[in-house]
């Protein structure tokens, strides 16, 4: 089956660069899905982060736009996050998630990396 | 883009059938037929539950179902039960982005 498993480093200092990678296994990156990052702060709810497609088109959050890219890496089969100048607004829960195109929704989901930005 | 509103919290008792209702505007539920609905336990990733508005993927329970109207959009769940006491998400696509809801607690009594 399909499953998708995020890593990266559990703490990021303010204003360093937060960088994580979803692996996937079960299916390609490059078949015709959109491959996403969701976050979810403390006792908060979800927030679309943003896409990428196997060709690397991408789209954003508008909120988080100016300093956020994802990456797509077919080779490997996974795909990456990065956020710039973080803060502790940024701390959250990060899940990577398919985004269907035959649904139109996100099907299938990591089980979520959890990250603190703190000195 | 504003996240959709739901209700913090709908209550039930088992056997019961509630309703969560999700508030979107014109260019998002309002104008995509492309609203998911993901069910979240606590410290759990969150499942796929809707897609387009009203439909179950497969492996979903029949007492889960959904509509939309204008920009509104709702999911009933039926016949409650213990098991269903989850956060509650909904989803729309807005073009070329997605916007989720507050999230809504279901409480079985």
């Amino acid at each position: 089956q399909v499953q998708l498993q995020e890593s990266g480093p559990g703490l990021v200092k303010p204003s360093g660069t937060l960088s994580l990678t979803c692996a996937v296994s079960g299916d390609s990156v490059s078949n015709s899905n959109w491959w996403s990052w969701v976050r979810q702060s403390p006792g908060k709810g979800l927030e679309w982060i943003g896409e990428i497609y196997h060709s690397g088109s991408s789209n954003y959050n508008p909120s988080l736009k100016s300093r956020v890219s994802i990456s797509v890496d077919t080779s490997k089969n996974q795909f990456s996050l990065n956020v710039n100048s973080a803060t502790a607004a940024d701390t959250a829960i990060y899940y990577c998630a398919r985004g269907s195109s035959w649904y139109t929704a996100f099907d299938i989901w990591g089980q979520g990396t959890s990250v603190t930005v703190s000195s | 883009q504003s996240a959709l509103t739901q209700p913090a919290s709908v209550s039930g008792s088992p056997g019961q059938s509630i309703t969560i209702s999700c508030t979107g505007i014109s260019s998002d539920v309002g104008n995509y037929n492309f609203v998911s609905w993901y069910q979240q336990h606590p410290a759990r990733a969150p499942k796929f539950m809707i897609y387009e508005g009203n439909k179950r993927p497969s492996g979903v329970s029949k007492r889960f179902s959904a509509s939309t109207s204008g920009i509104t959009a709702s999911l009933t769940i039926s016949g409650l039960q213990a098991e269903d006491e989850a956060d509650y998400y909904c989803c729309s696509y807005a073009g070329g982005n997605y916007v989720f809801g507050t999230g809504t607690k279901v409480i079985v009594l």
